[in-house]
């Protein structure tokens, strides 16, 4: 299996722009976790999905954050507009269901300038 | 409000010797308990876990101990070798009142690892 796969590995934009971020799970996943990790707040959850519907999504900073999963294979966190306190490495993960580990991708690196 | 804690923020150990991390939880409601460990530029990797029904769980040179009245866990890699340098994170969850954020992780801020040949 390839694991979870994010891209890109790496986005740098400017600020007001959109920054749309992308994560195919494991298959056979029903659980989907979009992460943030900064030096200030560390490793925090921002949303999750089972089943592809929106479970909990508590964690979203602001109105400026989206995600969706249109299907079992995709998800995306849309940042419009990116302000530079975004800049951080966000990472996708997902678990299947019954189970307590989450698998994790290798992140996307964002930076807004 | 920090649910999960890593007092120490880095660690030093000669190759060879214990590495020990610790762990930290404030909610009673946590009964499953996981360590990750991160590579720079990598996603964290499962590492070991255990159940809140258990004290002690062990996987080759990794063992992890939880004290439930002490609410704290701690990670033993005995013996340490270089590869271990890395970020390690104590992650914590449990059900909440409405059971639907069951299998919802809260991270510690993670400890950095350096052991040194």
């Amino acid at each position: 299996d390839a694991g979870v796969i994010q891209s890109p590995r790496h986005e740098v934009t400017e600020m007001g722009q959109e920054v749309t971020l992308r994560c195919k799970p494991i298959s056979g996943h029903d659980y989907l976790f979009w992460y943030r990790q900064t030096m200030m707040r560390g490793l925090e959850l921002l949303i999750y999905f089972n089943n592809n519907v929106p479970i909990d999504d508590s964690g979203m900073p602001e109105d400026r954050f989206s995600a969706k999963m249109p299907n079992a294979s995709f998800s995306t966190l849309k940042i419009q507009p990116s302000e530079p306190r975004d800049s951080a490495v966000y990472f996708c993960a997902s678990r299947s269901g019954g189970a307590n580990i989450q698998y994790f991708g290798a992140g996307t690196r964002l930076s807004v300038l | 409000d920090q649910q999960v804690k890593q007092n120490s923020p880095s660690l030093s150990v000669q190759e060879g010797r214990i590495s020990i991390l610790n762990c930290d939880y404030t909610n009673s409601m946590f009964d499953y308990f996981l360590w990750y460990k991160k590579y720079p530029a990598e996603g964290p990797t499962f590492l070991i876990s255990i159940s809140s029904i258990k004290d002690k769980n062990e996987d080759g040179r990794f063992t992890v101990f939880l004290n439930k009245s002490a609410k704290h866990l701690s990670l033993h890699i005995v013996p340490s070798q270089p590869g271990d340098s890395a970020v390690y994170f104590c992650a914590a969850t449990g059900p909440n009142a409405g059971g639907t954020s069951y299998g919802k992780l809260t991270f510690g801020q993670g400890t950095i690892l350096t052991v040194h040949p």
